[in-house]
């Protein structure tokens, strides 16, 4: 089983900071890594997703891969209220599936 | 594009009952998936399926549980007597076949209460 590991937090952050979220995952081997984004309520939805190492940005969003240390980070920069929610890190199980942390909740204040 | 399509969206249902919840994926999507999810905790994988074919489950899948997707279009899940810790949000999921990172899509999930 390949176990990912999050801080549930809640994470709060004041409007305009940049918000950290990180993630470590057991299975040295893991290959891909995708971050979810889940408001109350909802089903998650896809944010990024990486598989190299380094860093990968888009828009205001940016994912960092170190995997000689196994985590996975998500930055969000100028952060704002509609980005409070939980976000998932999620990697691949031996099939096709994957496999999801627990999530961590964001709190944006104004 | 309609996206991934759950039905119903809530269920509640009397210790003991079956139930059946349906979902109908991204039309050009090949792989479904069924999670689990309780509050405070991140999707729990169940099974999926490619084409018509159930491909994984999870060795935490009860052998309450069964799904089928007949025709490799929409699929069911169903859950024989029904237990209180049952109760939790079932998501439907899809993606396409042809690469590894495709992305899974997401329903908006059925939630079921076990009373």
């Amino acid at each position: 089983q390949k176990e990912v590991e999050q801080n549930s937090g809640p994470l709060s952050v004041p409007e305009g900071a940049i918000a950290s979220l990180n993630c470590t995952y057991s299975d040295r081997g893991s290959q891909s890594f995708f971050w979810y984004r889940q408001y109350s309520g909802k089903s998650p939805e896809l944010i990024m997703f990486i598989y190299s190492n380094g860093d990968k940005e888009d828009g205001r969003f940016t994912a960092q891969l170190n995997k000689a240390s196994q985590y996975v980070s998500l930055l969000i920069r100028d952060s704002q209220p509609s980005d409070s929610a939980t976000y998932l890190c999620a990697v691949p199980n031996s099939g096709y599936a994957l496999n999801f942390g627990k999530g961590t909740s964001l709190l944006v204040t104004p | 594009d309609t996206g991934v399509s759950q039905n119903p969206r809530h269920k509640i249902t009397k210790r003991g009952q079956n139930v059946t919840f349906r979902c109908d994926p991204i039309s050009e999507h090949n792989r479904l998936y069924w999670y689990r999810q309780t509050l405070g905790q991140g999707p729990e994988f169940l099974t999926y399926f490619q084409n018509e074919a159930q491909l994984e489950k999870s060795r935490l899948l009860s052998d309450r549980f069964s799904a089928e997707r007949p025709k490799g279009s929409f699929s069911t899940l169903e859950i024989q007597r029904t237990e209180q810790g049952d109760s939790a949000m079932y998501l439907c999921a899809s993606s396409l076949v042809d690469r590894r990172n495709s992305p899974l899509h997401f329903g908006n999930g059925t939630r079921l209460t076990v009373t």
